[in-house]
């Protein structure tokens, strides 16, 4: 089956503790992004990856890494959580864009975590 | 900046009685438009791509248009379980992140 995997998918750590949030996808996508949903807010964009070892901000990177160092894997980073990074995480890939070739851009969305920063 | 502006925040109907979710948005150069269903505690789900003004796309009792500056989902003599919430993003054709803007979502709930 076709899917993006996180791990956990609940979370509850303290201030400062570092941790990390898997995500895994089995479709050979060439793109993969992480974004945080806040009430109010939305989801918005933290970091998103292109292709292996390919990387850049989103609009809200402060206090998160990423790396791709393998396709399907694009670990989120939290160095030092802070509690205004409690939040709903999501993980997501696609196809890369080809250009004028629509049809290929539809991004699948993991199932979450959630995350409590104490 | 993309924006995107969803209306109403939240909808309640009662089953079969038909209406319309709006989705506002400011973009340079729309790549794509999309529409997500996403349930409580849940991933977002796709359910449609618009590519240019004047596109329809239907699936089961929902259909999606394009306009230069705004799409609709039309819902169908909806059911109690097209109860979630429904999110519109718009993707732009500036650089090469294919970063979804979203807005924040219509909580749709649908009374047997």
């Amino acid at each position: 089956e076709a899917q993006v995997t996180q791990n956990p998918r609940y979370l509850i750590t303290v201030t400062g503790k570092k941790l990390t949030v898997t995500c895994s996808q089995n479709m050979n996508h060439e793109y993969m992004s992480w974004y945080r949903q806040d009430p109010g807010l939305g989801l918005r964009q933290i970091y998103y990856s292109m292709n292996v070892e390919v990387t850049d901000k989103g609009d809200v990177p402060e206090g998160y890494k990423v790396s791709r160092k393998e396709k399907r894997n694009f670990p989120l980073i939290l160095e030092s959580p802070s509690p205004n990074q409690t939040s709903l995480y999501f993980c997501a890939s696609s196809l890369r864009d080809r250009g004028r070739i629509t049809g290929y851009n539809e991004q699948f969305f993991g199932p979450g975590t959630r995350l409590t920063v104490l | 900046e993309d924006q995107v502006t969803q209306s109403p925040e939240a909808l309640r109907l009662q089953e079969g009685e038909s209406s319309s979710l709006n989705c506002s948005y400011t973009v340079s150069g729309l790549r794509g438009l999309f529409w997500y269903r996403q349930d409580p505690g849940k991933g977002p789900e796709f359910l449609f791509t618009l590519y240019s003004a004047g596109e329809e796309k239907e699936k089961e009792r929902l259909k999606a248009t394009l306009t230069k500056k705004e799409s609709f989902l039309h819902i169908t003599a909806p059911k109690p379980e097209d109860s979630a919430t429904y999110l519109c993003a718009v993707q732009s054709r500036n650089g090469a992140n294919s970063k979804l803007t979203f807005g924040k979502g219509i909580t749709l709930s649908v009374r047997p």
